[in-house]
């Protein structure tokens, strides 16, 4: 069965500092890989998605994540924080196993906080 | 365009009183639909999810059910709500097996 580790429930950066996000996965076959993000009181939309084409995978919003199979990684990444950027985010693995039956797993999700 | 809808936004219900919130999808047919709840510190929780009219398979035992009376439209229910069920409650869908969208959710309190 795969899962998800997001390492940090919690990261804080200042205005204009990298945003680095840390998501590892688990799956016995190859994998697709997505980062949510959810502002206050709303639904998660999608950042972004690996689905075994390019390994490093451009997003909405400036947001990017690069899948490294060595290390199991789909770390989200973004240059320069803005304070727009403040949410949470949850990495989410989805093991294609043929048939019409997809479920998601996802990691416990990680708030991001940035100051001015 | 696809979009995705439930309602409603926010409900505060006694316990023990009955439950239900819809979701229905609008610009795609046959769609796999899902239920989550995101209780507070807890992450997201898949409660149900449907592959067709009528299909309905369940992840967690618990005092709720769903149903799904049309393509596009999946209802989770309750006879008599708990405490516990209080909680964001988000409808996804997808298509092709890979990303799932998710609807603006339902926030529930039961006192």
């Amino acid at each position: 069965a795969q899962s998800v580790t997001q390492l940090g429930s919690h990261v804080s950066v200042s205005e204009g500092a990298l945003v680095l996000l840390r998501c590892n996965y688990s799956s016995s076959v190859p994998p697709y890989l997505f980062w949510y993000v959810q502002y206050p009181n709303q639904g998660l939309q999608l950042l972004l998605k690996y689905t075994s084409a390019a390994t490093l995978v451009k997003g909405i919003n400036g947001f990017e994540a690069e899948f490294k199979k060595s290390e199991t990684s789909f770390h989200l990444t973004k240059p320069s924080a803005h304070m727009s950027d403040a949410a949470e985010y949850f990495c989410a693995v989805n093991q294609n196993s043929g048939g019409s039956n997809y479920k998601l797993t996802f990691g416990k999700g990680t708030l991001l906080t940035v100051n001015p | 365009s696809q979009t995705i809808h439930q309602w409603p936004a926010t409900l505060v219900q006694p316990v023990g009183s009955p439950l239900s919130l819809e979701c229905t999808v609008e610009g795609t047919s046959n769609p796999n639909l899902y239920w989550y709840r995101q209780a507070a510190g807890r992450g997201l929780q898949l409660l149900f999810y449907s592959v067709g009219i009528g299909q309905i398979s369940s992840e967690v035992p618990q005092n709720l059910s769903a149903s799904r009376p049309q393509d596009r439209q999946f209802i989770l229910s309750s006879k008599k709500l708990l405490l516990s069920d209080s909680g964001f409650y988000l409808c996804a869908w997808s298509l092709n097996g890979a990303e799932q969208y998710f609807g603006p959710g339902t926030r529930l309190t039961v006192t």
